[in-house]
């Protein structure tokens, strides 16, 4: 069955980097978009990024623009959110997300169980 | 402030009907028929229950449909059940430049 299982979460302090993964396994990886999308405590869902079946186009929020990058290694099934310049806004648990289609259809089918960032002094 | 609004939290009764709504702009729910809606438990990932409005992925009970007019799009779930009790997600499509909207959830209680 479809897994995504994110990894790399943690403690930060402001202006530092992380980078997450999230390993899929259970379907073609190389045949599907992925995404990233966080949830601030006590907030709601906000998507974050998006990386084509082929790592052809990204796309980005706003609030993260310049700041993060999305990408992926279809030969090890991997995701990959570099974060820099973390800010305290950016603590989150942070769920990769398989879309429905190649990248550009922006429904998320199956979700990790998250990776939380935590971003304090 | 979350682009979509939807109402902070619901309840009902098991064997009954309830709705969500989701307010947007013609800039997002009511500028395309791209609205999904998930369904979140605490501590587990979400899960997609509908998508291009009214849409149910395989294995997704059809006691949950969709609908949308105008800027505002709603989900229905019938027959309530304790395990549908959980956090509820309205997403949309908002075009080239923002891309992707969530709502700002909406809280189930079975009563």
């Amino acid at each position: 069955q479809v897994q995504l299982v994110e990894s790399g979460g943690g403690v930060v302090q402001p202006g530092r980097s992380l980078r997450l993964s999230c390993a899929a396994s259970g379907f073609t990886f190389s045949r599907y978009g992925m995404h990233w999308v966080r949830q601030a405590p006590g907030k709601g869902l906000e998507w974050v990024a998006d990386i084509w079946y082929d790592g052809s186009n990204k796309y980005y929020a706003e609030s993260v623009k310049g700041r993060f990058t999305i990408s992926r290694d279809n030969s090890k099934n991997t995701v990959y959110l570099q974060m820099n310049s973390l800010r305290a806004e950016d603590m989150a648990i942070y769920y990769c997300a398989r879309d429905l289609g190649p990248g550009n259809v922006f429904y998320f089918d199956y979700w990790g169980q998250g990776t939380l960032v935590t971003v304090s002094s | 402030q979350s682009a979509l609004t939807q109402p902070a939290s619901v309840s009902g009764s098991p064997g009954q009907s309830i709705t969500i709504s989701c307010t947007g702009t013609s800039s997002d729910v009511g500028g395309y028929d791209y609205v999904s809606w998930y369904q979140h438990h605490p501590g587990k990932a979400p899960k997609l229950m509908i998508y291009d409005v009214s849409k149910r992925p395989s294995g997704v009970s059809n006691r949950f449909s969709g609908s949308k007019s105008g800027n505002t799009a709603s989900l229905t779930i019938s027959g309530l059940q304790a395990e549908d009790e959980g956090a509820y997600y309205c997403c949309s499509y908002a075009g080239i430049s923002s891309l992707v909207t969530f709502g700002g959830g909406t809280k189930l209680t079975v009563l």
